[in-house]
């Protein structure tokens, strides 16, 4: 089973509707992550979380929410989708440690018209 | 100008070629030095890790990190075609600060058998 799953894999939506992308991991690890990547533009940071009850807005965070559910849970939110929120979003985790590295799950595949 | 700046390619090779990707950045604070693999409709997964400058060698591939020049680099010797993916450079001013990783664009690789 894979250690960082996201749910949907795919989703279209109309502009205007709310949408909640979700992520579990299996890792243990304390910290998760929500990107968007867009061609030619590489992976932007929306928003990240150290641990339950700490959360941190990225780069790009206008027009997204985050839930941290449980240290295995976190949820990124579109209140009212855009179509220029049309992107792949990946979510990722951490733990501190000598070498942080973030493992990425396979990605949302999101269209909004 | 963006931060870290990646030539997104795409860069075609033949099998057995040595490829080199390169990151410039403008931030002389990035000390740790990251490159990713992501094959397609896949996550980015971590393929090596440098601290300042110099050199790191894991098997066919070599990072180099020349923070005089801000510039990095990563080679892959006899590059076969299960290397074809997009890598991305990756960098961070601080230790253990996970969502202040900044990713370049990425560069498409394609390597022909």
């Amino acid at each position: 089973d894979a250690d960082v799953t996201q749910t949907p894999r795919n989703r279209i939506t109309k502009t205007g509707k709310r949408i909640m992308l979700e992520c579990s991991q299996t890792k243990g690890h304390d910290r998760m992550y929500w990107y968007r990547q867009d061609p030619g533009l590489g992976l932007r940071l929306i928003y990240y979380s150290f641990d339950v009850k700490d959360i941190n807005k990225g780069e790009i965070s206008d027009g997204y929410s985050v839930s941290r559910q449980a240290q295995a849970k976190f949820s990124l939110s579109l209140e009212s989708a855009i179509p220029n929120q049309t992107a792949l979003y990946f979510c990722a985790t951490s733990s501190s440690g000598l070498q942080e590295t973030q493992y990425f799950g396979p990605g949302t595949r999101l269209l909004v018209l | 100008q963006k931060e870290v700046e990646q030539d997104p390619g795409p860069l075609s090779v033949p099998e057995g070629a040595i490829v080199s990707l390169n990151c410039t950045y403008s931030n002389s604070a990035f000390q740790y030095f990251m490159w990713y693999r992501q094959y397609s409709r896949k996550g980015p997964e971590l393929l090596m890790y440098t601290y300042s400058s110099g050199n790191k060698e894991d098997g066919r591939f070599t990072a180099q990190v020349d923070k005089s020049s801000k510039y990095i680099s990563l080679f892959i010797r006899d590059s076969q075609p299960s290397d074809s993916a997009t890598y991305l450079c990756a960098m961070s001013a601080y230790y253990n600060q996970g969502g202040k990783l900044i990713f370049g664009q990425g560069t498409e690789l394609s390597v022909k058998p």
